[in-house]
């Protein structure tokens, strides 16, 4: 069966930090792998896909993500994060004709500054 | 990225009546629009998916009677929330699927509130 897991619900850093952001997921053909984000009252925004390829793909504003097809996981990351970037994250995968979607639960990014 | 809009953005109705949500893909012809429900702290889970000019194909464990899905044109798509109750209250989110870009774009969604 499809899944996405993102086991952190909140994750609370200080700006300038570092971020990653969890995901594993559990599909049965080739994945399509998305992360998307979510601020309040706002619907969702790309930031990155991955198909195949290069395993570490760069997405907007300075997220990059990385997928490891031997631990079904697809992590986003920033190297340094400013207080915009609080907001939720949503990563998702696909069906390769982009018509199911199955997202995560995802996680509340807090910005301390 | 594609640009989605959906009209109202917020909806404060009584229990019993019924509710008209609007998508619309305004820079490209969509002839696949998606609906999805997002209860509060939860994930986006898929409703029905709504194709130009036929019926629309709902997803198991959601009533096609009680949501109603318009796909009349190539840029517009409605769901309707018949005989709304307080348990319909959510947000509910439209994406068009662009395939010459692999991905779905999201609209800004429609809180829909009933009393």
């Amino acid at each position: 069966a499809q899944s996405v897991t993102q086991p952190d619900i909140h994750i609370t850093v200080s700006e300038g930090a570092s971020l990653e952001l969890r995901c594993n997921y559990s599909y049965g053909a080739t994945p399509y792998l998305f992360w998307y984000v979510q601020s309040p009252g706002q619907g969702l925004q790309l930031l990155l896909k991955y198909f195949s390829g290069d395993t570490l793909v760069q997405g907007i504003k300075g997220f990059e993500a990385e997928f490891k097809r031997s631990q079904s996981s697809f992590n986003l990351r920033k190297p340094s994060v400013h207080w915009s970037d609080a907001a939720e994250y949503f990563c998702a995968v696909g069906s390769y004709n982009f018509n199911k979607f199955y997202f995560g639960s995802g996680t509340k990014l807090n910005v301390k500054p | 990225g594609a640009v989605v809009s959906q009209h109202p953005s917020w909806v404060i109705c009584k229990s019993g009546t019924s509710v008209k949500i609007e998508c619309r893909s305004l820079d490209f012809q969509a002839t696949t629009m998606f609906w999805y429900r997002q209860f509060p702290k939860q994930s986006l889970m898929l409703m029905a998916t709504s194709n130009e000019g036929s019926k629309a194909t709902y997803e198991q464990g959601v009533e096609k009677d009680k949501f109603l899905i318009n796909h009349a044109s190539l840029t517009l798509s409605t769901l309707t929330v018949t005989s709304a109750h307080p348990e319909d209250s959510s947000f509910y989110i439209c994406s068009v699927r662009d395939s010459g870009k692999e991905t779905q774009y999201f609209g800004p969604g429609t809180r829909l509130l009933v009393l």
